[in-house]
């Protein structure tokens, strides 16, 4: 069966250090990687989408590769600040499929 | 901010009970998805919406139901609710030019008694 798995429920780590968090798949061949942001109680915010084609993504301290190879993906956050708390959540989608499938998410708390 | 509205913001009822969830997309946006989030459980995508029709079904159970107006909006009706449908329930749009981009609303906080 398909699953999404992301590396561990949490993720502890000083200020200015940086964060990186796993999602691996199986069983899946997605066309895009997506990773949201998702603060309690609040919905996900999108953050950043890359194509099976694509190997890295940036986006200001965030950055994403992709190895469909491995069938894995990396999140990075460099430079993390307090205010990058929260719970990431990587998100597949099939080609042709309109539907994300979600892991379970890794919740990072950065130090001050 | 996302654009994404939904109403109410909490819902208590009983179980047994219906009710009915609320969503406008943001403006320009067709598609519209319903996702429910509980602890055990996860973020699960439960269907999507196209300028009206039905375009994907995940693992939407028989009680729940939804639709998609003219105007967008779209409905979550749920029905003979359980103990285990209490959830975070989110709507999510996403643009003609970025379909695989979700704008997600802030969610409807479900719980049944």
């Amino acid at each position: 069966s398909q699953k999404i798995e992301q590396n561990s429920e949490a993720l502890n780590i000083q200020e200015g250090k940086t964060a990186t968090l796993t999602c691996n798949y199986t069983n899946y061949s997605p066309a895009y990687l997506q990773w949201y942001r998702q603060d309690p109680g609040r919905g996900p915010v999108f953050l950043l989408l890359i194509r099976e084609n694509e190997k890295e993504k940036r986006k200001e301290r965030l950055k994403v590769t992709f190895d469909t190879t491995l069938k894995q993906s990396l999140f990075h956050i460099t430079a993390s600040q307090p205010a990058d708390s929260a719970t990431y959540l990587c998100a597949l989608e099939a080609p042709n499929d309109y539907k994300l499938s979600f892991g379970a998410g890794t919740t990072v708390t950065v130090r001050a | 901010d996302s654009g994404v509205t939904q109403t109410p913001k909490h819902l208590i009822t009983a179980t047994g009970q219906r009710v009915t969830l609320r969503c406008s997309p943001r403006s320009g946006d067709l598609s519209v998805y319903w996702y429910q989030q509980s602890l055990d459980q996860g973020l699960q995508f439960l269907i999507q919406y196209y300028n009206g029709e039905e375009r994907a079904k995940g693992n939407i159970l028989e009680r729940f139901s939804a639709q998609q107006f003219p105007d967008l909006h779209s409905e979550l009706n749920l029905s003979s609710l359980e103990l285990g449908d209490s959830a975070l329930y989110f709507c999510a749009s996403s643009p003609r030019g970025s379909p695989d981009t979700q704008y997600f609303g802030p969610g409807t906080r479900l719980t049944v008694l």
